[in-house]
């Protein structure tokens, strides 16, 4: 099974924002509508900020937000902060109790 | 406050074995599925496998470059999962993640701060 496809990188200025693009196929994001993002700063523990394609765990900023169309899904994080400079996964349930990542997308704060 | 604490990483050569832990508190246990993930360095993250729990038959799954090679575990009565891996090749180097989903939920919560492992002679 092939990674998620993500955009190796993209920038935006602060207060800017920024989408983040999750490609998948018919098997997984086109079948399931469970993605669910993730931000990693280096050295640190990956953090969700969205699950099921939309929702939000508590705690998360409302800036973090997310959806799905067809086989595609996205993270927009609108009002860019420095702090949001950082490596982006989407990620998803397949099949047979599995699961995949994105590539990963590095998030510039210019 | 739930955490997750990984253990076991190091050198290892290649065709060697090593074995991870990972120590869990602050939630249900036996509520919860059990995930390995990796990071090699300057790559993207690969899901390793998961163990369910008693009630699922302690039914596990792995991604295709590591069935075979590696083996999830966990011991309910210590809260902890386990990473075996065998066969161990310098393609395996990477931090491995313990994280977790809860049943019904199919995204991770909670991660470790990650374990390295360096396959090399």
């Amino acid at each position: 099974q092939p990674a998620l496809t993500q955009p190796a990188s993209v920038s935006g200025s602060p207060g800017q924002s920024i989408t983040i693009s999750c490609n998948g196929s018919t098997s997984d994001l086109g079948s399931y509508n469970l993605v669910s993002w993730y931000q990693k700063h280096p050295g640190k523990a990956p953090k969700v900020l969205i699950f099921e394609g939309g929702k939000r765990p508590s705690g998360v900023s409302y800036r973090f937000s997310g959806s799905r169309s067809g086989n595609t899904a996205s993270l927009t994080i609108s009002g860019l902060q420095a702090d949001d400079e950082a490596d982006y996964f989407c990620s998803s349930y397949i099949y047979s109790n599995s699961w995949i990542f994105g590539g990963g997308t590095k998030l510039t704060v210019l | 406050e739930m955490q997750l604490v990984e253990s076991g990483g190091g050198l290892v050569q290649p065709g060697g074995s090593l074995t991870l832990s990972c120590a869990a508190s602050g939630f249900i246990f036996t509520g919860s599925a059990m995930h390995w993930v990796r990071q090699a360095s300057g790559k993207g993250l690969e899901w390793v496998g998961q163990i369910k729990g008693k009630v699922h038959s302690y039914a596990t799954a792995y991604g295709a470059s590591v069935t075979g090679r590696f083996t999830i575990s966990r011991d309910d009565s210590k809260n902890t999962a386990y990473l075996q891996m065998n066969s161990l090749k310098s393609e395996d180097t990477a931090v491995y993640y313990c994280t977790r989903h809860e049943y019904g939920d199919f995204h991770f919560d909670s991660w470790g701060q990650g374990a390295l492992v360096i396959v090399s002679s």
